[in-house]
């Protein structure tokens, strides 16, 4: 069964502090894998894509990483601020179809 | 920029009623997805539409739920029984091609079945 199993479910930052967030999972065959954010009773909103042959794409204070053989992908943001607080969910594609992570809650605090 | 619209953003009704949920994909965009997330969990597929046919659905997408193109620029979702288990968030999204591109979501409709 395709899954995606995102760690932590949550966690409370500092402002200015950077954390790290990571996804594994079992989908397969692997097409892409993206880290969404969503915010608070809004549509998620991509942030980075990767294809199989990429293992590192940053988007501003956004940097995600794909293992493809561990089939592992982590998601770091830099120097936080207090509008990064969100949900963010890692999705991986098969063919046409997406895999959604349960997502992990970042709160930043001022 | 544009962007996927959804109406309304939330809608109420009474259990076995029929609902119609409605988008606007972005112009351009040739597929397009709905997808539902009950409050508190993870983001599940519905449906994929392309060509003016479905191509993939999950195992939620019954027989109570169907799809629509009307019109070229609107994309509905159809909800012919409500139950109170499809109370949820449910979103549209699209995409202009291929795997590798990115899906736009619009920002929901907030679905309460009473």
């Amino acid at each position: 069964k395709n899954q995606v199993e995102q760690s932590p479910q949550s966690l409370i930052i500092l402002e200015g502090k950077n954390c790290t967030l990571q996804c594994n999972y079992t989908v397969s065959p692997f097409s892409n894998l993206r880290w969404y954010k969503q915010d608070t009773g809004r549509g998620p909103v991509s942030l980075t894509i990767m294809t199989f042959s990429e293992n590192t794409k940053s988007n501003g204070r956004y940097t995600a990483t794909l293992d493809a053989d561990t089939k592992q992908s982590s998601l770091h943001i830099t120097a936080s601020q207090l509008s990064d607080s969100a949900s963010y969910i890692c999705v991986v594609r098969n063919d046409y179809k997406l895999s959604f992570g349960a997502g992990t809650t970042v709160t930043v605090r001022a | 920029e544009p962007e996927v619209t959804q109406t309304p953003s939330h809608q109420v009704t009474q259990m076995g009623q029929e609902v119609i949920l409605r988008c606007v994909p972005i112009s351009n965009h040739l597929y397009f997805y709905w997808y539902r997330q009950i409050l508190g969990q993870k983001v599940e597929f519905l449906v994929s539409f392309y060509n003016n046919e479905i191509s993939e659905k999950s195992e939620i997408f019954d027989d109570q739920f169907s799809v629509e193109r009307p019109d070229g620029s609107n994309f509905t979702l159809k909800i012919r029984s409500t139950k109170l288990e499809d109370s949820a968030m449910y979103f549209c999204a699209s995409m202009r091609s291929g795997s590798t591109d990115t899906q736009y979501f619009g920002p929901g409709t907030r679905l309460t079945v009473l």
